[in-house]
């Protein structure tokens, strides 16, 4: 079953512009993760945020996490060509392991 | 090598035939995970192994699968009497702990299509 749900599910803007996109989960966590993944084939990581922090940063990447909200969001600032991926939330990651939204597809148009 | 290698990169079998998948992780990483993804969702778990043992294989569908890990580093993902319903994209991750609390260094994955 899938946990995390990704909003937008296809986001396209003009490079130069900021990205974000949400994700809201179900369950309490101990962290979230975001995964960016290019032409459906191998997940990069990009950040974790643990559930006793609120924003965290990453170059160009920023998170923010509302636990009382069950929401988490991610913003690219500046977007390049090369940012159009699929980006995916998760949660959990123990035995079971991680438990993926449907992402969110992303397009920076030049 | 440098990253999780995954092979064959792409695998195309008939209805009923039985398939191997490998993962070779990073050196050193003794948590190793079997994902699979259908077009336009995320990954999902299949199977979990923590040195030579699956420490949880609940994620598997039914018991046309199997992974072995027997040396603690490479495994592999066994489809018996492969279905339609197989095709996907099979992703291996590995990390130094469990994927809770660390990053998850993913394969390219393997595409199976069953014809």
């Amino acid at each position: 079953s899938q946990q995390g749900e990704e909003d937008p599910q296809a986001l396209s803007i003009q490079e130069g512009e900021n990205a974000t996109m949400n994700c809201s989960y179900k369950t309490s966590i101990n962290n979230l993760q975001w995964y960016r993944q290019n032409s459906g084939r191998g997940l990069v990581h990009l950040i974790l945020i643990r559930s006793n922090e609120r924003e965290k940063h990453s170059g160009r990447l920023r998170v923010t996490l509302d636990t009382s909200k069950k929401s988490s969001s991610l913003l690219i600032t500046a977007s390049r060509a090369a940012d159009t991926a699929s980006y995916f939330c998760a949660t959990g990651g123990g035995a079971d392991g991680l438990t993926f939204g449907k992402g969110t597809h992303l397009i920076i148009q030049p | 090598g440098a990253g999780v290698s995954q092979t064959p990169s792409n695998k195309v079998t008939e209805k009923g035939k039985y398939v191997e998948l490998r993962c070779d992780p990073i050196s050193g990483h003794t948590a190793l995970y079997w994902y699979r993804q259908s077009l336009g969702q995320g990954p999902e778990f299949l199977i979990y192994f923590q040195g030579t043992g699956a420490a949880d294989d609940s994620g598997l569908p039914n018991d046309r699968f199997f992974a072995v890990r027997p040396e603690g580093s490479v495994s592999t993902l066994k489809i018996q009497r492969t279905e339609r319903g197989d095709s996907a994209v099979y992703l291996c991750a590995s990390s130094q702990a469990g994927h809770g609390n660390t990053e998850a260094f993913f394969g390219q994955g393997t595409r199976l299509t069953v014809v």
